[in-house]
């Protein structure tokens, strides 16, 4: 079945430390995005990429990293410049950005501070 | 800008209650509507869309009704179950700019026996 691999489910960053979350899909979707829930939260955007080799900011960027190397795979890395990471983490994908489907959702990863 | 307001939860209703929860947007142009539901621990999975004002779209039981004349949503079922406990956030399309879906801050549904 197609569909969306978050990993890992639950994640622990120390002080300083960079960690990377892992999103792969086998949807053939061009536009991929990454999502922050706080408890209680609705989402917000972290960053979004609609093709390969190409990402944009999304509202909350700073303090994030991504890269689209491949058409599969869009990780997300928490850098240390993140003062408050601990959240729900939501990885989705969509045919196009500019197409009107729904996205689909990975079961996300729940990073915590140490 | 284009906004969207979802009503706010919890909500708690007794099994087998009419259950209609609300949202409402601001945006130029005509929207699509996704309904989105997400169960404890997971991530959001699609419960309904619904791309014209006549397609009423439904699936499990609940139906997505869209009132043009006050740019509100409407996800409804009849008869709850405690299977449906979880939380449902609407997601409009911005209209005609179709890249930008915009969440709602997301209902909570608590189901008593």
């Amino acid at each position: 079945d197609g569909g969306i691999t978050q990993s890992p489910k639950y994640l622990f960053r120390k002080e300083g430390q960079n960690v990377t979350l892992s999103c792969e899909q086998n949807l053939n979707h061009d536009a991929m995005y990454w999502y922050r829930q706080d408890p209680g939260q609705g989402l917000r955007l972290i960053y979004y990429s609609q093709i390969v080799n190409d990402f944009q900011k999304g509202d909350i960027a700073e303090g994030y990293s991504v890269s689209r190397e491949k058409k599969e795979s869009f990780p997300l890395t928490v850098t240390s410049a993140q003062k408050n990471p601990t959240a729900f983490y939501l990885c989705a994908s969509r045919t196009g950005h500019y197409s009107n489907q729904p996205q689909h959702f990975g079961d996300g990863t729940r990073l915590s501070i140490l | 800008g284009n906004s969207v307001t979802q009503m706010e939860g919890p909500v708690t209703l007794s099994e087998e209650a009419f259950l209609t929860i609300n949202c409402t947007y601001t945006a130029t142009g005509y929207p699509s509507l996704f309904w989105y539901v997400q169960y404890p621990g997971e991530g959001l999975q699609l419960l309904l869309k619904a791309t014209k004002a006549d397609d009423k779209g439904s699936n499990k039981g609940f139906e997505a009704t869209y009132r043009k004349e006050t740019t509100s949503f409407h996800l409804e079922k009849g008869s709850v179950q405690v299977s449906d406990s979880a939380v449902y956030f609407c997601a409009p399309t911005a209209g005609s700019s179709a890249s930008k879906i915009i969440f709602g801050s997301g209902t909570r549904l608590s189901i008593r026996p």
